[in-house]
């Protein structure tokens, strides 16, 4: 089965500083690689998907991640932060041909002022 | 293009009660899953529904069941409820059972 490890649950920067959320995933096949926002109270939006084409994946909101298959991670980066970043973030992981997705247990990002 | 959405947005039962949560999928999608978000974890899979067939499905018992309508909306049955069903229940939509799933608000259900 495939597993998803989401390192730090809490992470804290300061406005205008790099966000960087980690993600590492075990799969023994090429797999897609989601990374979804969740604000408070609602359900998960879509920030950007890899789907093995190119390995740097841009996103909604000047997010971006790239797919790191040596290492099998998937980090999330923006490089300023915004008050309006501060969220819950999930990283999740399908197969090519799978219907399940897996998610990491979220990090919750918060912006310093 | 109409988005998934759930209802309702709250619910309240007691322990043994049954309930139903309801999904209308994104428009050109025929492809329901649903999933449950325990505070403070991350979404865990419950089942998929494809054509009105169940493809695929987690870890969860029995009493946890759906439906597909041919107008591609679903329906999650939980029946004899226990406290630890206490969650939000996300509802995500896709094509064909596969590929980048988008999702409903939820539904939170809270069980005393």
């Amino acid at each position: 089965a495939q597993s998803v490890t989401q390192l730090g649950s809490h992470v804290s920067v300061s406005e205008g500083a790099l966000v960087l959320l980690r993600c590492n995933y075990s799969s023994s096949v090429p797999p897609y690689l989601f990374w979804y926002v969740q604000y408070p109270n609602q359900g998960l939006q879509l920030l950007l998907k890899y789907t093995s084409a190119a390995t740097l994946v841009k996103g909604i909101n000047g997010f971006e991640a790239e797919f790191k298959k040596s290492e099998t991670s998937f980090h999330l980066t923006k490089p300023s932060a915004h008050m309006s970043d501060a969220a819950e973030y999930f990283c999740a992981v399908s197969e090519e041909t799978g219907n399940q997705f897996y998610f990491g247990t979220g990090t919750s990002l918060t912006v310093i002022p | 293009e109409t988005g998934v959405t759930q209802s309702p947005t709250h619910l309240i039962k007691t322990r043994g009660q049954q309930v139903t949560l309801r999904c209308s999928s994104q428009s050109g999608h025929n492809t329901v899953s649903w999933y449950q978000q325990a505070l403070g974890q991350g979404p865990q899979f419950i089942f998929q529904y494809y054509r009105e067939e169940e493809n695929g499905r987690g870890n969860f018992p029995p009493r946890f069941s759906g439906l597909q309508f041919p107008n591609y909306s679903s329906e999650l049955n939980v029946n004899a409820l226990e406290l630890d069903d206490s969650a939000l229940y996300l509802c995500a939509s896709s094509w064909a059972g596969r590929g980048t799933q988008y999702f409903g608000p939820g539904t939170r259900l809270t069980v005393l």
